[in-house]
């Protein structure tokens, strides 16, 4: 299920189980959009990445929905792994701009 | 490099010193970025650099930062006087281009004792 933990919200799953992470973003101007994976002591990882003329894009066991009408957009990782469990982050980036505004997170957790 | 690489991994400071951390890029990456990271929170960003120049220090928290890049490759995040505040994990990212193809490096954990 999911919880709001002291800082972040956590989505605690079984292996196997499909995941699914979901962001909001509040600047409508946003034209360009990644999810991060931060595992512990490490910078965070690209996973896969959306530009604002699409609304859906696949990679291997991941997905990313944009919906620019309510301004959400949610990551989905197929068959859950252990390896799979860190923190997840969106970010977005203006048009015109290069700097990246990173969301608040969501931690992913894999039970065995 | 392969890859992003920041030192040192662990920084411990006394209140009042003064630290610098160090970031080396992607071999030939024009864009570099610092994040600062608090625990259990995105990172955020504190200043852009493109080759040498600094275009963009809007996210630096006080006067006491201070960012180079003097010949468009490595760069140097210097916090002078630390306070207990600036503790967190720094973070420094570089990019090819102006909007694409970010790597982040592991980051340098600052704690101000």
């Amino acid at each position: 299920g999911e919880s709001v933990g002291l800082h972040l919200p956590t989505l605690s799953v079984q292996e196997g189980d499909n995941s699914i992470i979901n962001c909001a973003y509040s600047n409508s101007a946003s034209d360009y959009f990644i999810w991060y994976k931060q595992e512990s002591g490490k910078g965070p990882q690209f996973i896969i990445d959306i530009r604002s003329n699409m609304d859906k894009r696949q990679g291997q066991r991941v997905t990313v929905l944009l919906n620019k009408t309510v301004k959400h957009l949610s990551l989905q990782i197929a068959a859950t792994q252990p390896g799979d469990s860190a923190v997840y982050f969106c970010a977005d980036l203006l048009a015109g701009y290069s700097t990246l505004t990173f969301g608040k997170g969501t931690m992913l957790l894999v039970s065995p | 490099g392969a890859g992003v690489s920041q030192s040192p991994r662990y920084k411990v400071a006394k209140r009042g010193q003064d630290v610098a951390l160090r970031c080396d890029p992607i071999s030939g990456h024009v864009s570099l970025f610092w994040y600062q990271q608090a625990l259990g929170q995105g990172p955020e960003f504190l200043t852009y650099f493109q080759n040498e120049a600094q275009l963009d220090k809007s996210g630096l928290p006080s006067d006491r930062f201070f960012a180079e890049r003097p010949e468009g490759s490595v760069s140097t995040l210097k916090i002078q006087r630390t306070q207990q505040e600036d503790s967190a994990v720094y973070l420094c990212a570089s990019s090819p281009g102006q909007s694409y193809g970010y790597t982040f490096g592991s980051g340098t954990r600052l704690t101000v004792v």
